[in-house]
């Protein structure tokens, strides 16, 4: 089964921007892996702001996108709020006869 | 209003069995696939099982094929999660996830396994 590394946490100033990757020992992350991109504060559900590697719901604040950046998924946050600070997941789907699926570890996004 | 409500959780022997239940109203549960995903105490998400749409196919995460099954009733909008064989590294909250884009989560029903 892959492995989906993110990293485990990054700082960003408030009004900032910063880049949030998700990559697979399987090989470089495409359209094909659907990836997903989650956000959860202490004490909350998840809750989904990215499908589909670009895709954002009606709620995902405008200043996520994401994109597939040098064969990885990435997360970008442009203009950190204060209330961004939480762990963000991705997810990715492995293709094939057996189609599963496998979280990252989670990034520990700090706003400071 | 989308609603996704787990019930079932609670404190369990190594060894024994629960069924999680998750209730879906509001969005179109049959046309969707839906999703069971855990987390651990202090630990990140960590996927299940998968279900489709017809309940044709599912898929099961390594950890916990051949003990765990999914299944769902389209006419009432219910999604199971039968678990047998219980371990200790099974206890964390379960959630249940649905919808045409995986948008749509539950607040989770917590599992503990315990001698």
């Amino acid at each position: 089964q892959a492995v989906v590394t993110q990293e485990p946490s990054l700082t960003v100033s408030p009004g900032g921007t910063v880049t949030l990757t998700c990559g697979s020992s399987a090989g470089a992350v495409t359209n094909d892996h659907w990836p997903y991109w989650f956000q959860q504060k202490p004490g909350q559900a998840p809750w989904t702001l990215i499908h589909d590697a670009t895709n954002k719901h009606s709620w995902t604040p405008a200043r996520f996108s994401g994109s597939l950046l040098g064969g990885k998924a990435a997360l970008t946050l442009s203009g950190a709020q204060p209330e961004d600070e939480a762990e963000y997941y991705c997810l990715l789907s492995f293709p094939g006869a057996r189609r599963t699926w496998v979280f990252g570890g989670g990034t520990k996004l700090t706003v400071l | 209003e989308v609603q996704l409500v787990e019930s079932g959780g609670g404190l369990v022997q190594p060894g024994g069995s629960l069924r999680l239940s998750c209730a879906a109203s509001g969005f179109a549960f049959g046309s969707n696939l839906m999703t069971w995903v855990r987390q651990a105490p202090g630990k990140g998400l960590e996927w299940v099982a998968n279900i489709n749409p017809d309940g044709s196919d599912k898929y099961y995460a390594d950890s916990v094929k051949g003990r765990f099954t999914i299944s769902r009733d389209n006419a009432n909008s219910f999604l199971s999660l039968q678990m047998n064989s219980l371990r200790d590294e099974d206890t964390a909250l379960y959630y249940c996830l649905g919808g045409t884009y995986g948008q749509y989560w539950g607040q989770g029903t917590l599992v503990t396994v315990s001698s």
